[in-house]
């Protein structure tokens, strides 16, 4: 069964360094998103891609991040200079055409900043 | 925007029933869905309520009631695995995009 896949598991970076999430999102899905979670909390939107633009952003996904589906098959997430306050689990996610309201995660990112 | 409410947590023993709540609030509704998380892994896809009514699936089903932008997931038969946190989300446009609440932490006890 096809399957988003993520990487890295794991990353722990210094505050202000450059981070860049990737994702293979499943081939025939339409949409395309990055979610994040801070340890113990809810899991809050960040953007949406889709025909590879973004189609709408939270008030989260500020200057300091962006995200690129370059290639048709990876889908990243850049956060230019990292802060404290960055440090959560990040979740790509993809769906469509089926309207079965899926979204399908990936395992997703652990980003620590110190 | 959209807000949702959900208990906290909620525990049980083996077996039992639990049911947990969500009430929401949204500029526009397209479908109430469930998601089980077990210690911060990937979310994973529970139900998808789209019309009223009640939708069955194996141990678990969903309710939900547009009128009163009310759902509730339904969890039969208790089992230790089913230990984990229960998300509902809110699908507010035609695209994919969900709110989620904070999320139920359900513990299972023997």
């Amino acid at each position: 069964e096809p399957e988003v896949t993520q990487t890295p598991s794991h990353q722990v970076t210094q505050m202000g360094q450059e981070v860049i999430l990737r994702c293979v999102p499943i081939s025939n899905h339409l949409y395309f998103y990055w979610y994040r979670q801070i340890l113990g909390q809810k899991v809050e939107f960040l953007v949406s891609f889709y025909n590879n633009e973004i189609s709408e952003k939270s008030e989260i996904f500020d200057d300091q991040f962006s995200v690129e589906r370059p290639d048709g098959s990876n889908f990243t997430l850049k956060i230019r200079s990292t802060k404290l306050e960055d440090s959560a689990m990040y979740f790509c996610a993809g769906g469509g055409p089926a309207n079965t309201g899926e979204l399908f995660f990936g395992e997703g990112s652990r980003l620590t900043v110190l | 925007g959209q807000s949702l409410e959900q208990p906290s947590e909620v525990t049980a023993v083996e077996g039992a029933i639990v049911q947990i709540n969500c009430t929401y609030q949204t500029s526009g509704f397209y479908g109430l869905s469930w998601y089980q998380q077990h210690d911060g892994g990937a979310p994973t896809f529970l139900s998808y309520n789209a019309l009223d009514g009640l939708e069955e699936t194996g141990r678990f089903s969903s309710f939900l009631s547009r009128s009163d932008s009310y759902g509730y997931l339904l969890l039969q038969e208790l089992q230790m695995k089913d230990s984990a946190s229960y998300f509902c989300a809110v699908r507010p446009s035609n695209d994919y995009k969900l709110s989620f609440g904070a999320g139920t932490t359900v513990t299972v006890r023997a």
